[in-house]
C-alpha cells in the first residue's frame, strides 16, 4: 500500500541554520512528490513537486528537495531559515490510481523556529 | 492566495444535525477534490469530482456525500453529525484533464467543523 512516512514529529532550529525535513515513500510505481506548508489557521500551499527529471527541485520561499529513489526519499532542505518559516510540513505522494490524482500525506512535521 | 475559496470559514453545531461546506475551485479547474484533518486520523482523501462526475472515493463515511455543480463548485454535506467529524475540511482544485497523469492540487483555506 502506499504510504508517506515523516519521521520527525517536532523540530526545532535557529533563525538563519539550515534545515533538512525527511520524507520517505512507499509506492510501487514512479511516484509523484510534493511538499505543502500549513502555517497555523491556513491551508496548506504548495512549496514544490517532483514529477520527473531532475531529481533536485527548486521551490517556493527557497526550499529545495531531492528525490532519491534508491533510499525512497525525498527530503526538504533550506539553507537558511527564517523566523517566518515556523509552520507544518507535510509531505505527500500522488498516486494515479483509475481516474484519479489523489494525494496521500505524511504525519506532518511541526518547524518552529527560535531567535 | 491559492485561488481556491472555501465557506464558511468556521462551523460549530450539534451532534446529529446535518451541514453543507462550499467550495469554488481555481478558475478554469475542473477537478475538485475533498479532505479531512483531524487530529487522530491526519489529512485524509475524501472525494474527487472531475466536471460535475464522480471521479473517486477515499476515506469517506456513508453519512457524508458530496457534488458538483455545473458552475463547478462543489458542496461536502455531513449527516447525522458524531464528535468525531469536528476536523478541518479542506478542499483542493487541480487543472486535470481527460488525460491521466501527475497535476498539483492547490488547496482552499479550509472549514473548521466543530461538533459539540
Amino acid at each position: 500500500a502506499q504510504s508517506v512516512t515523516q519521521p520527525d514529529i517536532h523540530i526545532t532550529v535557529s533563525e538563519g541554520a539550515s534545515l533538512e525535513l525527511r520524507c520517505n515513500y512507499s509506492y510501487g510505481a514512479t511516484p509523484y512528490l510534493f511538499w505543502y506548508v500549513q502555517s497555523p489557521g491556513q491551508g496548506l500551499q504548495l512549496l514544490l513537486k517532483y514529477f520527473s527529471g531532475d531529481t533536485l527541485v527548486q521551490g517556493i520561499k527557497g526550499f529545495e528537495a531531492e528525490f532519491k529513489r534508491s533510499q525512497s526519499s525525498f527530503n526538504l532542505r533550506k539553507p537558511s531559515v527564517h523566523w517566518s518559516d515556523a509552520a507544518e510540513y507535510f509531505c505527500a505522494v500522488g498516486v494515479i490510481s483509475g481516474a484519479t490524482n489523489k494525494l496521500i500525506f505524511g504525519t506532518g512535521t511541526l518547524l518552529a523556529v527560535q531567535p | 492566495d491559492s485561488g481556491v475559496t472555501q465557506t464558511p470559514k468556521h462551523l460549530i453545531t450539534a451532534t446529529g444535525q446535518r451541514v453543507t461546506l462550499r467550495c469554488s475551485p481555481r478558475s478554469g479547474d475542473l477537478s475538485v477534490y475533498w479532505y479531512q484533518q483531524s487530529l487522530d486520523q491526519g489529512l485524509q482523501f475524501l472525494i474527487q469530482y472531475y466536471n460535475g462526475e464522480e471521479r473517486a472515493k477515499g476515506n469517506i463515511l456513508e453519512r457524508f456525500s458530496a457534488q458538483q455543480f455545473p458552475d463547478l463548485h462543489s458542496e461536502l454535506n455531513l449527516s447525522s453529525l458524531e464528535l468525531g467529524d469536528s476536523a478541518l475540511y479542506f478542499c483542493a482544485s487541480s487543472v486535470e484533464g481527460e488525460r491521466y497523469g501527475p497535476y498539483e492540487q492547490y488547496f482552499g483555506p479550509g472549514t473548521r467543523l466543530t461538533v459539540t
